[in-house]
C-alpha cells in the first residue's frame, strides 16, 4: 500500500513565523503535489513537482515555497506565515501522468 | 479552463436507500476522471479511475460510470459508515502534467 505521511497532524504559529510542513511517500513516485482545504473552496493546488529539484507553481502559490532535495520528500514553507493562510494542508503522490493521487493525512495549520 | 461541478452539495440518505451521485465536467480532453472519498479531518482516499465513456468501476456498494459529460458515483443499500465527502477529480491531456481539477464535493450522511 501507497503511504504518505504528513509531519504533524495540528500546527500552531504566529504570525510572522516560517513555516516547514514535510511530506513523505515510500513508493517511490515521481510527482508530489500540495493543497489547501478551506470550506466552500474545495482542495486547490499550491505546488508540485515531478521530479527532484524540480517545482511548478499551481493555482495559489502567493506566500508559499518548495524544496524537493529527494525523491521521496517534498516541502512546503510558508515564509512568514500570515493568517489567512490558516488551512488544512494535504499533500499528495502520484506515479506519473494519468494516474491517481494518494493523499496524506494533513497538517491543520493555525495561524494567530 | 478545466471545471468540475458537483451535485447535490449534500445528501441525507435513509439505511439502504439507494442514490446517485454526479460530477459534470468541462476540459478540453479527459485522460481520466477519479474519485475520492473523505473522512472530516482526514485526507481524501482514493476509489475509482474512469478513463472513457463507457466505463463503470464497482467497490463494494459503489459504482462510478462515465459518459462524456458527466460522471455518476452509484451508492447501493447504503450504511452508515458510508457517510462521508465524496470528490470528483479529472486530468485533462491539455495540462501536461500530472495535475487535477477537484470539485467542491458531495457531503452524504446516511443515517441508521
Amino acid at each position: 500500500d501507497v503511504k504518505v505521511t504528513q509531519s504533524s497532524r495540528y500546527l500552531v504559529k504566529r504570525t510572522g513565523e516560517k513555516v516547514f510542513l514535510e511530506c513523505v511517500q515510500d513508493m517511490d513516485h515521481e510527482n508530489m503535489f500540495w493543497y489547501r482545504q478551506d470550506p466552500g473552496l474545495g482542495l486547490r493546488l499550491i505546488y508540485f513537482s515531478y521530479d527532484v529539484k524540480m517545482k511548478e507553481k499551481g493555482d495559489i502559490p502567493e506566500g508559499y515555497s518548495v524544496s524537493r532535495e529527494k525523491k521521496e520528500r517534498f516541502s512546503l514553507i510558508l515564509e512568514s506565515a500570515s493568517t489567512n493562510q490558516t488551512s488544512m494542508y494535504l499533500c499528495a503522490s502520484s506515479l506519473g501522468t494519468g494516474n491517481e493521487q494518494y493523499f496524506g493525512p494533513g497538517t491543520r495549520l493555525t495561524v494567530t | 479552463e478545466d471545471q468540475v461541478t458537483q451535485s447535490p452539495e449534500a445528501l441525507r440518505l435513509q439505511e439502504g436507500e439507494s442514490s446517485s451521485l454526479n460530477c459534470s465536467y468541462t476540459v478540453s480532453g479527459l485522460r481520466g476522471l477519479f474519485w475520492y472519498r473523505q473522512d472530516p479531518g482526514k485526507g481524501p482516499e482514493f476509489l475509482f479511475t474512469l478513463y472513457s465513456a463507457g466505463e463503470e468501476k464497482e467497490k463494494e456498494r459503489l459504482k462510478a460510470t462515465l459518459t462524456k459529460k458527466e460522471s455518476f458515483l452509484h451508492i447501493t443499500a447504503p450504511k452508515p459508515e458510508d457517510s462521508a465527502t465524496y470528490l470528483c477529480a479529472v486530468q485533462d491531456y491539455g495540462s501536461g502534467y500530472s495535475t487535477l481539477t477537484f470539485g467542491k464535493g458531495t457531503m452524504l450522511l446516511v443515517s441508521p
